[in-house]
């Protein structure tokens, strides 16, 4: 079965300076790879997918991540991180195959903390 | 474009009371997804809609049960509720009709406290 690792529950970084969220999956075909957003209380935003093709995606708010299939990784960037990108960051992963349907397995989730 | 609408957003029941849970999903958007955060279980996957057929479903017992209406809007319900139930139910719709692991769009939630 697949999971889903995202091994820093938090973290916290300056206004201005970079970012880099990891994630780990665990499938044993190529998957589909997703990174989401969450604001307290609200639901989930999708920032930004990898169905196959070129490994570094793009994504809304200046996101990025990387797909590294010898390191089953798919790490969210961002060069420079604002106050307002304080929120929980979902990475997950699908599997395209027809009885799977949409379900997606998701990480435990991590927590950004921005200061000033 | 109108968004994934859940209702009610907040909710709260007592053990022993079932509750149901509506999502409308994004015009044109054929399937629907249920899933429930908690703070200590993350998000988990209950079940998936798509044209009025359950598609798959996780690891719940069978208090969690759904179904979807000829103009896919969906509900869920759980049935003899208990403490541990108390959680943000989110709902996901999706276009992908041929192909899985489609984007998801989430709705804001529905979350339910149970006493």
């Amino acid at each position: 079965a697949q999971s889903v690792t995202q091994p820093d529950i938090h973290i916290t970084v300056s206004e201005g300076a970079s970012l880099e969220l990891r994630c780990n999956y665990s499938y044993g075909a190529t998957p589909y790879l997703f990174w989401y957003v969450q604001s307290p209380g609200q639901g989930l935003q999708l920032l930004l997918k990898y169905f196959s093709g070129d490994t570094l995606v793009q994504g809304i708010k200046g996101f990025e991540a990387e797909f590294k299939r010898s390191q089953s990784s798919f790490n969210l960037r961002k060069p420079s991180v604002h106050w307002s990108d304080a929120a929980e960051y979902f990475c997950a992963v699908g599997v395209a195959k027809m009885e799977y349907g949409n379900k997606l397995v998701f990480g435990a989730g991590t927590i950004l903390r921005v200061k000033s | 474009k109108a968004g994934v609408t859940q209702t009610p957003r907040y909710l709260i029941k007592t053990r022993g009371q079932q509750v149901t849970l509506s999502c409308s999903p994004i015009s044109g958007h054929r399937s629907v997804s249920w899933y429930q955060q908690t703070p200590g279980q993350g998000l988990q996957f209950l079940f998936e809609y798509f044209s009025e057929t359950q598609r798959n479903k996780g690891n719940f017992p069978g208090r969690f049960s759904g179904r979807q209406f000829s103009n896919s809007r969906s509900e869920m319900n759980v049935s003899t509720l208990e403490l541990g139930d108390s959680a943000l139910y989110l709902c996901a719709s999706s276009r992908a009709a041929d192909r899985a692991g489609g984007e998801l769009f989430f709705g804001e939630g529905s979350r339910l406290t149970v006493l």
